[in-house]
């Protein structure tokens, strides 16, 4: 079974500028989170989809949106970057259930920088 | 609300001895609880799991955790290192619902040959 994938792997954009990030899952998942890890920051989570639905979001800016698609594949958006916003941005997935947290499986992750 | 702390943000383990990595978690209800490992320029990749049941858990590569609710603790042990353990590693603490992962802020490992 293919892995998470996420594109693209490397970014580099400017202040003020907007980005999507694109995720898609293991074949057969259903819920998709976002993390942004910095070195200051460490880990933190961004938002996460089931079935096309938000259900669970973090504790950050509205600059930062997302969405799942039918198929499972995921985008998130960050609008107006700031230097700040420079990150490695990792996609997981899991099998998940509304009921239950299954472990999540993570892509490579996209390098962004904001210059 | 949870949260997860590591202690130390860097260990340094000869190959060959006993790795052991410590995590304390905080949470409201009885926690799922994670150990990943993320190599250089990659991704997170899950070593073990808590969730319920046996409270000493084996994982890949060698390594096992034992939860210990009295002291809120998952530890990560792994008897012998090899020189390809050297990565950061991350314990997370998430929820019965909702799917989002807390996470320590790691300690990454240096093994001296």
């Amino acid at each position: 079974k293919a892995g998470v994938t996420q594109t693209p792997r490397y970014l580099i954009k400017t202040r003020g500028q907007q980005v999507t990030l694109s995720c898609s899952p293991i074949s057969g998942h259903r819920s998709v989170s976002w993390y942004q890890q910095t070195p200051g920051q460490g880990l933190q989570f961004l938002f996460e989809y089931f079935s096309e639905t938000q259900r669970n979001k973090g504790n950050f800016p509205g600059r930062f949106s997302g969405r799942q698609f039918s198929n499972s594949r995921s985008e998130m958006n960050v609008s107006t970057l700031e230097l700040g916003d420079s990150a490695l941005y990792l996609c997981a997935s899991s099998l998940a259930s509304t009921e239950s947290s299954y472990e999540q499986y993570f892509g490579p992750g996209t390098r962004l920088t904001v210059t | 609300a949870q949260s997860v702390t590591q202690l130390g943000s860097h260990v340094s383990v000869s190959e060959g001895a006993l790795v052991l990595l410590r995590c304390n978690y905080s949470s409201s209800v009885p926690p799922y609880l994670f150990w990943y490992v993320q190599y250089p320029n990659q991704g997170l990749q899950l070593l073990l799991k808590y969730t319920t049941g046996a409270t000493l858990v084996k994982g890949i590569n060698g390594f096992e955790a034992e939860f210990k609710k009295s002291e809120t603790s998952f530890h990560l042990t792994k008897p012998s290192a090899h020189m390809s353990d050297a990565a950061e590693y991350f314990c997370a603490v998430s929820l019965a619902a909702g799917n989002k992962l807390t996470f320590g802020g790691g300690t990454r490992v240096l093994v001296k040959p």
